[in-house]
């Protein structure tokens, strides 16, 4: 199985700052059909999973522009531009290229 | 506005059984589905999925042989059947809809699964 590590596990941040998050997979991620199956989701306390960014760097529907993401092949990073108090939570990058797909550990972000 | 609505979830007894409804709504019942589950205070993990016709199904290696996806597309519901189960199943699990690709475009609310004696 292809094993997503994350860091840092847990990020304090200043609202306002920036912050970026590290996910890399121990295989490439790169699909034959010139996909790249790299995702990040956010969930808060008490809630469901929601899903920010698909294929490495589109963000979902209504959410902010401070949120982008970037990378390819083993290595990808989710970047905040500029914190705010609704982002704190947990963050965790997933890998859908290769069966099973598979999660990081997930990033802590909290507010300093 | 697209809706998963689990059901189901309890406390059961170490090699018992239930069955995880998820009731879908919003769209058309034609994607591939997905269960996901997190156990408590712990990450998530992804569980099993099955195609648009039930044709395809596949499992992580924990829960294969023990646990069976399955949807009935007339009643636009995804269910999960455990057999078998064990304490390491103790977990919410969540259904979510597959856009392509392993890629979990919305999620439910989930329900929780407690096995203990």
């Amino acid at each position: 199985d292809v094993v997503m590590t994350q860091s840092p596990l847990s990020l304090p941040v200043t609202l306002g700052q920036p912050a970026s998050i590290s996910c890399r997979s121990s295989q490439s991620l790169a699909h034959s059909n010139e996909n790249t199956y790299l995702h990040w989701f956010h969930q808060r306390p008490g809630q469901s999973p929601r899903r920010l960014i698909y294929k490495v760097s589109n963000r979902d529907s209504g959410v902010p522009d401070r949120f982008s993401g970037s990378g390819s092949g083993t290595d990808f990073t989710l970047t905040i531009s500029r914190v705010e108090a609704e982002d704190v939570g947990i963050y965790y990058c997933m890998q859908g290229t290769h069966r099973p797909p598979t999660f990081g550990q997930g990033t802590k972000v909290e507010i300093k | 506005e697209v809706q998963l609505v689990e059901s189901g979830g309890g406390l059961v007894q170490p090699g018992g059984s239930l069955r995880l409804s998820c009731a879908a709504s919003g769209f058309t019942f034609d994607y591939w589905m997905t269960w996901v589950r997190q156990a408590p205070g712990k990450g998530l993990e992804w569980v099993a999925n099955i195609n648009h016709d039930g044709s395809e199904t596949y499992y992580v290696d924990s829960v294969k042989g023990r646990f069976t996806i399955s949807r009935d597309n007339a009643k636009n519901s995804l269910y999960l059947q455990m057999d078998s189960l064990r304490a390491e199943d103790t977990a919410v699990y969540y259904c979510a809809r597959d856009a392509t690709w392993h890629n979990f475009d919305h999620w439910g609310q989930g329900t929780l699964v407690t096995v203990s004696s």
